[in-house]
């Protein structure tokens, strides 16, 4: 079946450092791929996505690239700041439009 | 716009008794509705789907007749989480999907303690 596999953290940067986020899947046919945000006692929020090879989703500074060959979608970003502390998850969605979820990376940024 | 509401927030209930945990989309209609689970420092767990008028569809390894979800209208659902035990105790998120897009809203979850 499909899943997900996102490194385990947690991650603590520096502000302004460059942030990766592995993760990596496994799925039948040609899934979509998202990466989800959960700010402290808050729900999920979609952060960016894709829906085929070689796309390229980005938001807030965040850059995720659907990658077939290497069944990869790593999230970076540039500069951290304070505000990007989180927990992120990286789906996907194959054709029954359920979300299948990694585990959730917890970054912690500090001034 | 988007937004979806869970209530309670937090609920603490005594064991043996029975939990409704409420989920609605307040600016838009949902056809269909997600029900997920997640343990601490665990992804999120699908436990089921609901369509509006529909029965629940739910994933293996979950109790039907323990977790009883009803998608009464196009904007509510509830999750009714019946003879609760202390292994119940989980942070219980829906998640909503309007009727033309394929991207589903989260609401900001529930924690549930069974003492």
């Amino acid at each position: 079946g499909n899943s997900v596999t996102q490194m385990e953290g947690p991650v603590t940067l520096s502000e302004e450092a460059f942030l990766t986020i592995n993760c990596t899947y496994t799925a039948t046919g040609y899934p979509s791929l998202f990466w989800y945000v959960q700010y402290p006692g808050e729900g999920l929020q979609l952060l960016l996505k894709a829906t085929k090879a070689d796309d390229k989703g980005s938001n807030k500074g965040f850059e995720a690239t659907y990658r077939k060959e290497t069944t990869s979608f790593h999230l970076e970003k540039g500069s951290v700041q304070v505000s990007d502390s989180a927990v992120y998850f990286c789906a996907l969605s194959g054709g029954s439009e359920k979300l299948v979820f990694g585990k959730g990376t917890k970054l912690t940024v500090n001034p | 716009g988007a937004v979806v509401s869970q209530h309670p927030s937090r609920v603490i209930c005594k064991s043996g008794t029975s939990v409704k945990i409420e989920c609605r989309s307040l600016d838009f209609q949902a056809t269909t509705m997600f029900w997920y689970r997640q343990f601490p420092k665990q992804s999120l767990m699908l436990m089921a789907t609901s369509n509006e008028g529909s029965k629940a569809t739910y994933e293996q390894g979950v109790e039907k007749d323990k977790f009883l979800i009803n998608h009464a209208s196009l904007t509510l659902s509830t999750l009714t989480v019946t003879s609760a035990h202390p292994e119940d105790s989980s942070f219980y998120i829906c998640s909503a999907r309007d009727r033309g897009f394929r991207e589903q809203y989260f609401g900001p979850g529930t924690r549930l303690t069974v003492t």
